[in-house]
């Protein structure tokens, strides 16, 4: 068990709604990281919060944003959802003791999407 | 920027066998660089780490890697592969003053009893 929680487990929506996220990262992370794992992507970097701000972004689309909130838990929200938004969206937290250290990562279990 | 080119989509390998994991890395600064394991439906396990200190870097469950500059390598090796080291292994890197996590394909290894 990493310390981080992500919920729901599970989601299956259809074609364009709207789903919400969640994360709780360990206890005393600052950062929040979000990637998304699908078959034709591989692990991809969407975006990445600290201490409530917005810090790194990656291919993250524009249908999607993601916020951190002061009590440090995190939501990835996903509009106009699309048969290719399926995936396992994973989020991940680490202590980040600045910046030229190294920070680990620490994985949550992960939410799978399915878009109907 | 950083990518990750890990060799072979799957491995597969007798009970006690070695186990080898190839990966390669291209990054502008010298880099960090880890192995993660993932286990069916559930999340990302560190399995060890390269920050710039001993080349041979030991980790969980017997697992070593050998960064390897010239080569730009990133190898992962276990000398006896057991049944329960089946899983899908992930090489990712990121450099010092950049926070993502660049991920390989992975690399799905079967262990044959």
């Amino acid at each position: 068990d990493s310390g981080v929680t992500q919920t729901p487990k599970h989601l299956i929506t259809a074609t364009g709604q709207r789903v919400t996220l969640r994360c709780s990262p360990r206890s005393g992370d600052l950062s929040v990281y979000w990637y998304q794992q699908s078959l034709d992507q591989g692990l991809q970097f969407l975006i990445q919060y600290y201490n409530g701000e917005e810090r790194a972004k990656g291919n993250i689309l524009e249908r999607f944003s993601a916020q951190q909130f002061p009590d440090l838990h995190s939501e990835l929200n996903l509009s106009s959802l699309e048969l290719g938004d399926s995936a396992l969206y994973f989020c991940a937290s680490s202590v980040d003791a600045g910046i030229s250290s190294y920070n680990e990562q620490f994985f949550g279990p992960g939410t799978r999407l399915t878009v109907l | 920027a950083q990518s990750v080119t890990q060799l072979g989509s799957h491995v597969s390998v007798s009970e006690g066998a070695l186990v080898l994991l190839r990966c390669n890395y291209s990054s502008s600064v010298p880099p960090y660089l880890f192995w993660y394991v993932q286990y069916p439906n559930q999340g990302l396990q560190l399995l060890l780490k390269y920050t710039s200190a001993a080349t041979l870097v030991k980790g969980i469950n017997g697992f070593e890697a050998e960064f390897k500059k010239s080569e730009t390598s990133f190898h992962l090796t276990k000398p006896s592969a057991h049944m329960s080291d089946a899983a899908e292994y992930f090489c990712a890197v990121s450099e010092p003053n950049d926070y993502k996590l660049s991920f390989g394909a992975g690399t799905t290894v079967t262990v044959r009893a």
